[in-house]
């Protein structure tokens, strides 16, 4: 069974950083791209962030270009998002979430809150 | 304002049909797949549709896709009242991916 499981949410000011990690199993995690995807509240959904399996290709919404930074350690089969220079409208519940193939999200996380105020 | 574009609202009535538009444009739609998401009150996104018209295992043949030029609906038969969520479609766009701002299906 596919299992994604986020951490790192907090509550932080603007201007801060905060570093979101997912750790997967029940899947060969570096066969596979990854994404974060974030839902405001209230809101819809809104893909942020996407990683290829090897981790040599790494693809970024405008709105968070230059200030996030996703990697992956596929020997322990973890998603990494460095979040800097964090907005109040980044504040957002970020999914953690598996590919079938780009584009097509087969697998999602329960996600986890991140919340950016004063 | 998303890139895709949804209707914000539909109803039917248990039992009924109803469909869920997507409109995008050349650059997303009118060349790459599309996929369909449910999202049930207080859960995580599932994906419910993929490549235009295929159901993942689990999705039930009542759940149905389709895509014409730049358009794609998602058709739901035999409604039920479990079957009340949010609707998002998603696709593939140049260097990114994109979804519709969703549609809240309320059955009667």
């Amino acid at each position: 069974e596919v299992q994604l499981l986020e951490s790192g949410g907090d509550l932080v000011q603007p201007g801060g950083s905060l570093r979101l990690s997912c750790v997967a199993s029940g899947f060969t995690f570096s066969s596979y791209a990854m994404n974060w995807v974030r839902q405001a509240p209230g809101k819809g959904l809104e893909w942020v962030s996407g990683i290829s399996g090897s981790g040599g290709h790494t693809f970024y919404a405008d709105f968070v270009k230059g200030r996030f930074s996703l990697s992956r350690d596929n020997s322990k089969s973890t998603l990494s998002l460095q979040m800097n220079s964090l907005r109040a409208e980044d504040t957002a519940l970020y999914y953690c979430v598996k590919d079938l193939r780009f584009g097509v999200f087969d697998h999602w996380g329960q996600g986890i809150l991140v919340t950016v105020s004063s | 304002q998303s890139v895709l574009t949804q209707p914000p609202s539909v109803s039917a009535a248990p039992g009924q049909k109803v469909t869920i538009s997507c409109s995008g444009s050349s650059s997303n739609i009118g060349s790459n797949y599309v996929s369909w998401y449910r999202q049930l009150p207080g859960a995580a996104p599932k994906l419910l549709i993929y490549d235009n018209d295929k159901r993942p295992p689990g999705t039930p043949d009542r759940f149905s896709g389709s895509r014409s030029g730049t358009s794609a609906t998602l058709g739901i038969t035999g409604l039920q009242i479990g079957d009340e969520a949010h609707y998002y479609c998603g696709t593939w766009d140049t260097l990114s991916a994109v979804f519709g701002g969703g549609t809240k299906l309320t059955v009667l």
